[in-house]
């Protein structure tokens, strides 16, 4: 099982807003930053999200981070049909010899 | 723009080894750490292993510790992923990723994936 939960999926109909948890630890979200990838079936990962809350260039600004105490949460405004894809949160986690973590990932669902 | 390309992959039996490589475009190479990360089919994203900018320290997931060796050629300009002792369970799509070069390791960029299967 993953060391960061994520809710399994998430729905919306184009326009909604959309938000996806992501739970952690004092040794990986307490302690880190969070970053959010979007894997859109078939296709790699790319990094949307860095450092808790910085977008990357070029994602709109549809997408937000953001991280409080051992969680952290992706939030997607005016939910559009190309936002249907895979989200996984991450980061490195301090406890014993170190990993960079992995949440259980979150389909999001445009209705 | 930043490009990492796999190579590698394929059908090997279990127990048996594979090498993995990794050239990457786009980026110095000698100044960024480097991840290996697999999804097994219709799975998540797995960490395996990460590798200082100079070789010098890894990092390893314990499912795969002690039989997986992450290292790279900085003149070559080559990460690799050695595999042995492979077991069904290694099964999966193998991506290469850039380090963010930002504290802790993190990933900012991520290659197409190789497959690898494990299978008789």
């Amino acid at each position: 099982q993953s060391v960061l939960t994520q809710p399994p999926s998430a729905s919306g109909t184009p326009g909604q807003s959309v938000t996806i948890s992501c739970s952690g630890s004092s040794s990986n979200i307490g302690s880190n930053f969070v970053y959010w990838y979007q894997q859109i079936p078939g296709t790699a990962p790319k990094l949307l999200i860095s450092r808790n809350n910085r977008r990357r260039s070029g994602v709109p600004d549809r997408f937000s981070g953001s991280k409080s105490g051992t969680s952290a949460s992706l939030a997607i405004s005016g939910l559009r049909s190309e936002d249907e894809a895979d989200y996984y949160c991450a980061a490195w986690d301090d406890s014993l010899s170190g990993s960079y973590v992995f949440g259980s990932g979150t389909k999001v669902t445009v209705l | 723009q930043v490009q990492l390309v796999e190579s590698g992959g394929g059908v090997v039996q279990p127990g048996g080894s594979l090498r993995l490589s990794c050239t990457p475009s786009g980026i110095d190479f000698t100044i960024y750490g480097m991840h290996w990360v697999r999804q097994a089919p219709g799975k998540g994203l797995e960490w395996v292993a990460f590798i200082r900018f100079d070789g010098s320290y890894q990092y390893y997931s314990d499912s795969v510790k002690g039989r997986f060796t992450i290292s790279r050629d900085n003149p070559k300009n080559t990460l690799y992923l050695q595999m042995d002792s492979l077991r069904s369970e290694d099964t999966a799509v193998y991506y290469c990723a850039k380090d963010s070069g930002s504290g802790s390791p993190t990933i900012d960029y991520w290659g197409q994936g190789t497959l690898v299967t494990v299978s008789s």
